[in-house]
């Protein structure tokens, strides 16, 4: 596609649920970011992969938190026993090369509210 | 943990009215400024790639100026519109290892016809 694309964009979850969130970047894009939104704030680094590597995942608050990107494209970010201060905005962005400070291109974000 | 501030939180201007808000950040280890804007339900996009003291960007009404040595950036919209409501991110690039991005908590704007 044209965009970063990211599914779905609302969820609704129990407290204690599993979540998976996918991240489609613009096809060629080396690095791929993950941020949370909480109300009121910025957008906060999670985590960062260029291809297939993990090169930081360490804003991922806690080990319930974890990405993965194994083709070197999609990601998925999975959120296991979702607590409601996981409720936030998970944004995924894409941009074409390492160390590159061009700018980000940014899906819409997936809405998580955990009840 | 690196701080970037963003004031003012929010903002209501009439339509016409020109503004500008602040964006702050370290000014050591600087490689690049961004300024992003994010309407609501769509996802942010980039107004400017900033990385020379001094730089000074121009798209339309919106402009925005850079100062590396001080440590901050301003971005001004001239005689606003209804359509630039949104929040306006800055994301503020260090030197050194990969691109890690740290963004300010944005100013949301709303202009009132």
């Amino acid at each position: 596609g044209a965009g970063v694309s990211q599914s779905p964009r609302y969820k609704v979850a129990k407290r204690g649920q599993d979540v998976a969130l996918r991240c489609d970047p613009i096809s060629g894009h080396v690095s791929l970011f993950w941020y949370q939104q909480a109300l009121g704030q910025g957008p906060e680094f999670l985590t960062y992969f260029q291809n297939e590597a993990q090169l930081d995942k360490s804003g991922l608050p806690s080990d319930r938190f974890f990405a993965e990107r194994p083709e070197g494209s999609v990601s998925t970010l999975k959120i296991q026993r979702t607590q409601q201060e996981d409720s936030a905005v998970y944004l995924c962005a894409s941009s074409g090369l390492a160390g590159w400070t061009g700018e980000l291109f940014f899906g819409e974000g997936s809405r998580l509210t955990v009840l | 943990i690196l701080n970037v501030e963003q004031s003012p939180q929010s903002l209501h201007v009439q339509e016409g009215d020109s503004t500008n808000f602040t964006c702050s950040f370290p000014s050591s280890n600087f490689y690049a400024l961004h300024w992003y804007r994010w309407e609501t339900a769509k996802s942010p996009e980039a107004l400017f790639v900033m990385t020379l003291n001094g730089d000074e960007k121009k798209k339309g009404r919106i402009s925005a100026t850079l100062n590396t040595k001080e440590g901050y950036s301003y971005l001004y919209i001239k005689g606003s519109q209804p359509e630039d409501s949104a929040t306006y991110l800055c994301a503020f690039y260090r030197s050194g290892g990969y691109q890690k991005v740290t963004f300010g908590t944005g100013t949301k704007l709303q202009v009132i016809p």
